[in-house]
């Protein structure tokens, strides 16, 4: 039982590249999520999806994609890359909405943009 | 803006001392108050959480007191320990949750 995984670790990318990060869950959770965490900063929610099918902006979707692949995976598109994207990604699992329960989060993606 | 405003940005704390964390939310609709506990290199894990319908929760050494007038709640860890030395986040929310911009504790041996 690994909870949530997240694919890659690190990234450094370019201005204006994309690239997609990828989240999987495997506690058969209705909920994910998508956080970056700047330092003094917080985590900020990006996007949600709160079943499979279904996705919402959080505080800061701009310049952000999601997609709800299946039940199990969530993943987090940047398509254009921006430096004010440098941070560190989290993907977040949930049995239902967050204000109903638990969130499981998984290592983090740290994505450098030069 | 910030939503939810945690205080002090870092503490130190001897060994077996009691470490206090506030935290001051504005949107009167939340009903969920987490405590998360992130190690570095590591993504944040829940430590205990209060829903406004209760003053206070305790686990173990860790407690959270909920003011609902004041929309403040805060995090009490007694006995402190070094293995306790983090950065602790509260939260706020319902579907949509919000982070404090968390609390780096040392605890010195």
């Amino acid at each position: 039982n690994a909870g949530v995984t997240q694919t890659p670790k690190f990234q450094v990318l370019k201005t204006g590249q994309s690239m997609t990060l990828q989240c999987a869950q495997d506690m058969n959770h209705n909920s994910m999520y998508w956080y970056r965490q700047d330092p003094g900063m917080g985590l900020r929610l990006i996007y949600y999806s709160a079943s499979e099918g279904t996705t919402d902006k959080g505080e800061v979707p701009n310049g952000y994609n999601v997609s709800r692949l299946n039940k199990r995976e969530f993943s987090l598109r940047l398509e254009s890359a921006a430096p004010s994207q440098t941070s560190v990604y989290f993907c977040a699992s949930s049995a239902r909405l967050v204000g109903a329960g638990e969130q499981y989060f998984g290592p983090g993606t740290r994505l450098t943009v030069t | 803006q910030q939503q939810v405003k945690q205080s002090p940005q870092s503490l130190i704390v001897q060994k077996g001392g009691i470490s206090i964390i506030n935290c001051a939310y504005e949107n009167t609709a939340f009903d969920y108050f987490p405590w998360y506990q992130q190690f570095p290199g590591k993504g944040p894990a829940l430590l205990i959480a209060i829903r406004p319908d209760v003053s206070e929760k305790k686990e173990g050494r860790f407690t959270i007191s909920f003011n609902k007038s004041a929309k403040q709640f805060s995090l009490h860890i007694m006995d402190s320990q070094p293995g306790d030395s983090a950065t602790y986040f509260c939260a706020a929310g319902g579907n949509d949750m919000r982070f404090g911009a968390g609390t780096r504790l040392t605890v010195k041996p």
